[in-house]
């Protein structure tokens, strides 16, 4: 089984609105982060935005937040008020375990294009 | 802002040739990592490294692969003998459990390795 699914290949928003995009995770670890991660089409690795496994409330970094429904094991980021420069693929990934070298696990990515 | 630095963006090589991929953490972390994504697929984890010791490495990291933090600075990927589908741009991460509890991972821009 995949430990990190993004089911939506590419995704389209007008300009200022929000968009979410999703990510389900699979993993019999108690203590995990979520993660994710936008890649321009530079290819630079851009960390957005973080949610651990014991985090009651969910996370917000400016425009992100992420929605975190741990029974239903999804981390669907939030982006408010898109703009053209939030075109690009984004990135869910997984840590299990507390931390300390542990590796990610990465979904496919999402692509996103923001339209006028 | 601290950043992980990657020398060269590109690398190209004929297939059998040696290459040698390098980075700098950020410098008061700890724990280091090597990725790489194959054009167009997802991000996977090559190997990590603590205490001048790899913790955990992939299937992917076979001994034509090896890692080596020759200074206090670098941190160095070496491919013995390159193949075709070692082609792939190839990320460095560093990060700081040991000050930073979600442990993220920030990447450095890649190396895109093409070997012909």
């Amino acid at each position: 089984a995949q430990k990190i699914t993004q089911t939506q290949p590419g995704m389209f928003v007008q300009e200022k609105e929000a968009v979410t995009l999703d990510c389900t995770y699979d993993t019999s670890d108690q203590s995990y982060g979520l993660f994710w991660y936008k890649q321009p089409s530079s290819g630079e690795m851009i960390f957005l935005i973080y949610q651990g496994s014991y985090d009651e409330q969910n996370a917000t970094e400016g425009r992100y937040s992420l929605n975190f429904q741990k029974a239903r094991k999804s981390a669907n980021l939030v982006i408010s008020a898109s703009q053209l420069g939030d075109s690009a693929m984004y990135f869910c990934a997984m840590r299990e375990g507390r931390g300390g070298g542990n590796k990610l696990t990465f979904g496919t990515g999402t692509q996103l294009k923001v339209e006028l | 802002e601290p950043e992980v630095t990657q020398t060269p963006s590109h690398q190209v090589t004929q297939m059998g040739q040696e290459v040698i991929l390098r980075c700098v953490p950020i410098s008061n972390h700890l724990y280091f990592y090597w990725y790489r994504q194959i054009l167009g697929q997802k991000v996977e984890f090559l190997v990590s490294f603590y205490n001048n010791e790899i913790s955990e490495k992939s299937e992917i990291f076979d001994d034509q692969f090896s890692v080596e933090r020759p200074d206090g600075s670098n941190f160095t990927l070496k491919i013995r003998s390159t193949k075709l589908e070692d082609s792939a741009m190839y990320f460095c991460a560093s990060s700081d459990w040991d000050i930073n509890p979600m442990d993220t991972q920030y990447f450095g821009p890649g190396t895109r390795l093409t070997v012909l």
